[in-house]
């Protein structure tokens, strides 16, 4: 066990609609950082955020967004979803106590969109 | 942009053989840490690397820092069926926004039929 918790663990949902995803980061940690992880594709970064304020963008959308907030959980919103959204998303956390580059993945949401 | 490549993209094991893979950057980097990932969960923090020439080791696993700062190698010895999965590898190059690592598209392990 991580430490990191994310729910849902499972998601169906249809073309064009919204959802949230939503991530507690191991305790102490100030990092979260969202991956997306495709059919058989390595893990894609998506967005970086570091106590509240956002660090680092890799391959977002735009119908994609996140935040953090002062509890240091955080929320991945994906919305007007489109059948190539279907894909497991990770998120992961770092800092605290341990080095602050090794991140620590959650068991992840895997989203299918029909 | 940045890329790691991984090899071999997969691989088939035999129980109690010894497994190597590498991961090589276009530039230097100052950490590697390799995870491991099982179907449908989370990767897993198997190994940290910060110097070049590291050498560290956990349990029947064994990963280098390269000298030359570029690459690293993992190696599995006596593997048994549960090292069955993919592993990562994923580096920070020097400049890096704070945190952030890059992957390699990963190495399939698998069971010999």
């Amino acid at each position: 066990d991580s430490g990191v918790t994310q729910t849902p663990k499972h998601l169906i949902t249809a073309t064009g609609q919204r959802v949230t995803l939503r991530c507690s980061p191991r305790s102490g940690d100030l990092s979260v950082y969202w991956y997306q992880q495709s059919l058989d594709q390595g893990l894609q970064f998506l967005i970086q955020y570091y106590n509240g304020e956002e660090r680092a963008k890799g391959n977002i959308l735009e119908r994609f967004s996140a935040q953090q907030f002062p509890d240091l959980h955080s929320e991945l919103n994906l919305s007007s979803l489109e059948l190539g959204d279907s894909a497991l998303y990770f998120c992961a956390s770092s800092g605290g106590t341990a080095n602050s580059y090794e991140q620590y993945f959650g068991p992840g949401t895997r989203l299918t969109v029909t | 942009g940045q890329q790691l490549n991984q090899s071999p993209q997969s691989m088939f094991i035999q129980e109690g053989e010894d497994v190597s893979m590498n991961c090589t950057s276009s530039s230097i980097f100052n950490t590697w840490l390799w995870y491991k990932q099982d179907p449908g969960e989370g990767p897993v923090l198997l190994i940290a690397l910060y110097k070049a020439g590291e050498l560290t080791s956990n349990g029947r696993l064994t990963a280098q820092f390269g000298i030359t700062r570029k690459d690293s190698f993992l190696n599995i010895s006596a593997s048994i069926p549960s090292d069955v999965g993919i592993y990562f590898c994923a580096g920070r190059n020097y400049g890096g926004s704070q945190g952030n690592l890059i992957f390699g598209k990963g190495t399939k392990l698998s069971v010999k039929p």
